[in-house]
């Protein structure tokens, strides 16, 4: 059965880091490209960055929102994913999921249950 | 980036009616629109892709129709257990956007 557990979340001042994790079980982890979606209390879901399996640097992408304060990264050998997120700004206060992207489309078949990011002072 | 409307932002039904809930995108993407329904403090869970076809386990009172930039989730004979959030999402192109919800509660 496919797990993705998240864990990293916290209480964070604004511009301060953190770095996610994402656990990953139940299927061949190196075989997917994966995904952080992020959801602030109450609202609307926003897609935040994918890797590709390989997990090259060329391999990535970001939201504008998020561009050049985070880094995703992965470690296929711990079936790992991460996100760094750096300069952390209220707006990125959110749920942060991480999410398998299927194999036959683009969508995301398998979510995790999510940490919760809060950016304040 | 694609802009996506949901509509209606909240639906009051009952059980065993059919609903619909429409998500219409701002550039032609296609057939490649997926669902997903969300229950409190859950994470989201793919119902349909590529507007139309079943996800492997959900139920098929739950349909998807429409390409181009209009789309329709149908749900029929509502069950208690389909009073949740839905999000339409497009990922024909990043970033992938996701629609702002529609609430379906009961009447």
């Amino acid at each position: 059965e496919v797990h993705l557990v998240e864990s990293g979340g916290a209480v964070v001042q604004p511009g301060g880091s953190l770095r996610l994790s994402c656990s990953a079980s139940g299927f061949t982890f190196d075989d997917f490209t994966m995904h952080w979606v992020r959801q602030s209390p109450g609202k609307g879901l926003e897609w935040v960055s994918f890797i590709l399996r390989d997990g090259k640097s060329k391999s990535v992408d970001y939201a504008d929102s998020v561009k050049g304060r985070f880094t995703i990264s992965r470690d296929n050998s711990k079936n790992s994913l991460y996100l760094e997120m750096n300069n952390l700004r209220a707006d990125d206060t959110a749920f942060y999921y991480c999410a398998r992207e299927m194999e036959s489309a683009a969508v995301f078949d398998y979510w995790g249950r999510g940490t919760l990011v809060t950016v304040s002072s | 980036d694609i802009q996506m409307t949901q509509s209606p932002s909240t639906l009051a039904a009952s059980v065993g009616d059919r609903v619909a809930i429409t998500c219409r995108t701002s550039q032609i993407i296609n057939k490649w629109l997926a669902w997903y329904q969300q229950k409190p403090g859950k994470a989201p869970k793919l119902l349909i892709y590529e507007a139309s076809t079943l996800e492997s386990g959900v139920p098929s009172r739950f349909s998807g129709s429409g390409s181009g930039t209009g789309f329709t989730l149908t749900i029929t004979s509502l069950q208690p257990d389909d009073f949740a959030t839905y999000f339409c999402q497009q990922y024909t192109t990043y970033p992938y956007t996701f629609g702002q919800g529609t609430k379906l509660a009961i009447k």
